[in-house]
């Protein structure tokens, strides 16, 4: 069973980078599929930030270009997230997912949990 | 502003069906057939359960149903259960630049 977990400080000041890590079990990120990062404003809907696969291939949406690495860590069977100059905007749960893309299917089938970060002083 | 336009909130009684209308442009919803919804129950992570379309993934109930017209894409949910009040969410590939674009979301109520 494929299971992706999140993990990160909770708390990040502003202005300062926002760094998470998504562990995958059950599947090794080398075998293909993408991962990718999604975001959720409290009580609000979905965002989609970054997706990559472990070629390198790397998609970024296009707001959040400017202050957003993907990353992938073969080794550690991981993939991580880092948000530079972060603001008070950028307080949300931030979930971790796989993604098809053209070989299994444009569809992120499976998540974490989930983990939120609040951006405070 | 979410790049799909869903209604915020449906309701219907036990037993009866209900959709849910997604709607993009030509160059997501309209332009490929890769429409994903997702439920979502408050505190818990999204659950993929429609993908391209109208395919459904193993496990997800045979209640539930996807098509799609032109520009708007649908969730039908028949048979309703009290289990499947969540909040749902369309997501679409699109060629604009983001990859991937999600609709703001409906909250089902299941009265």
């Amino acid at each position: 069973q494929v299971q992706l977990q999140e993990s990160g400080p909770g708390l990040v000041k502003p202005s300062e980078t926002l760094s998470l890590a998504c562990a995958v079990s059950g599947y090794s990120i080398s075998s293909g599929y993408y991962w990718g990062w999604i975001r959720q404003h409290p009580g609000k809907g979905l965002e989609w930030i970054a997706t990559i696969h472990h070629s390198g291939d790397t998609y970024y949406n296009p707001s959040h270009k400017s202050r957003v690495t993907i990353s992938v860590d073969t080794s550690k069977n991981q993939f991580s997230l880092k948000l530079s100059s972060v603001t008070a905007a950028d307080t949300a749960v931030y979930y971790c997912a796989r993604w098809g893309g053209t070989t299994y299917g444009r569809k992120f089938d499976y998540w974490g949990q989930g983990t939120l970060v609040t951006v405070s002083s | 502003q979410s790049a799909l336009t869903q209604p915020a909130s449906v309701s219907g009684s036990p037993g009866q069906s209900i959709t849910i209308s997604c709607t993009g442009t030509s160059r997501d919803v309209g332009g490929y057939n890769y429409v994903s919804w997702y439920q979502q129950h408050p505190g818990k992570a999204p659950k993929l359960m429609i993908f391209d379309v109208s395919n459904r993934p193993s496990g997800v109930s045979n209640r539930f149903s996807g098509s799609k017209s032109g520009n708007t894409a649908s969730l039908t949910i028949s048979g309703l259960q009290a289990e499947d009040e969540a909040d749902y969410y369309c997501s679409s590939y699109t060629s604009s630049g983001t990859l991937v674009v999600f609709g703001g979301g409906t909250k089902l109520t299941v009265l």
